[in-house]
């Protein structure tokens, strides 16, 4: 249980452009997701906490304009990297919070990641 | 502040030798402690975790990891190496106890040499 998926795996893009991201929970609801971000041979950052029907929450340092989220069903919360430039260039993680019937805490599971590289 | 350390930042260790990973967090109250790895171009998946309980928590895949509050360490543990175990380990405390305000070490590199 608990599987989380992300699409696309990789995407190539413009400078300029902006790229969407998909975080899906496939076997279970989530009313909270995050997203991270992970540069080389480094730890995860988070980036927002995304809340089904509400605005996400930025951690501080990320501009929201610049990574939107939607987090409109209790599968799917959706990244979107707008007017992206190089340095945007990065692994995105998504994870979505769980609780199993095994047991009796939250716990976040996580998504495949996405490769998004700027050109 | 909260804080996790993993204090190596690479370990190589022989096919069918026995491994710890070190793990020590600076948090004030009763953690949540996690250990998660990741194969190269992959997301997170979750070894093992430990809220409450026994110290001694086991995992998948053959790991287990120790809570040590009066050394404030959680440390992975494997008794033999397997070469598919070569990953990046995170450890990991969550702040909240909610799942919510997960800090992550910077990772241990694995390396299994034949």
């Amino acid at each position: 249980g608990a599987v989380v998926s992300q699409h696309p795996s990789r995407v190539i893009c413009k400078s300029g452009t902006s790229v969407k991201i998909e975080c899906r929970s496939l076997d279970f609801q989530a009313t909270t997701m995050f997203w991270y971000r992970q540069f080389p041979k480094k730890s995860l950052m988070l980036m927002a906490t995304s809340n089904e029907g509400s605005k996400a929450t930025y951690e501080q340092g990320v501009e929201k304009d610049k990574f939107l989220i939607n987090h409109a069903s209790l599968t799917l919360s959706t990244l979107t990297v707008t007017s992206a430039h190089p340095e945007d260039s990065s692994f995105y993680i998504c994870s979505a919070l769980a609780r199993l019937t095994s047991g009796n805490t939250d716990t976040q599971y996580f998504g495949p990641g996405t490769r998004l590289t700027v050109l | 502040a909260q804080s996790v350390t993993q204090p190596d930042i690479h370990i190589t260790v022989s096919e069918g030798a026995s491994l710890e990973l070190r793990c020590n967090y600076s948090y004030g109250a009763t953690p949540y402690l996690f250990w998660y790895v990741q194969s190269p171009g992959q997301g997170l998946q979750l070894l093992l975790k430990y809220f409450s309980g026994d110290t001694l928590v086991q995992g998948i895949k053959g790991f287990e990891a120790e809570f040590k509050r009066s050394q404030s360490s959680f440390n992975l543990r494997k008794p033999s190496v397997h070469w598919s175990d070569a990953a990046e380990y995170f450890c990991a405390v969550d702040t909240n106890q909610a799942g919510t305000a997960l800090i992550f070490g910077k990772g241990t590199t694995l390396s299994v040499s034949s």
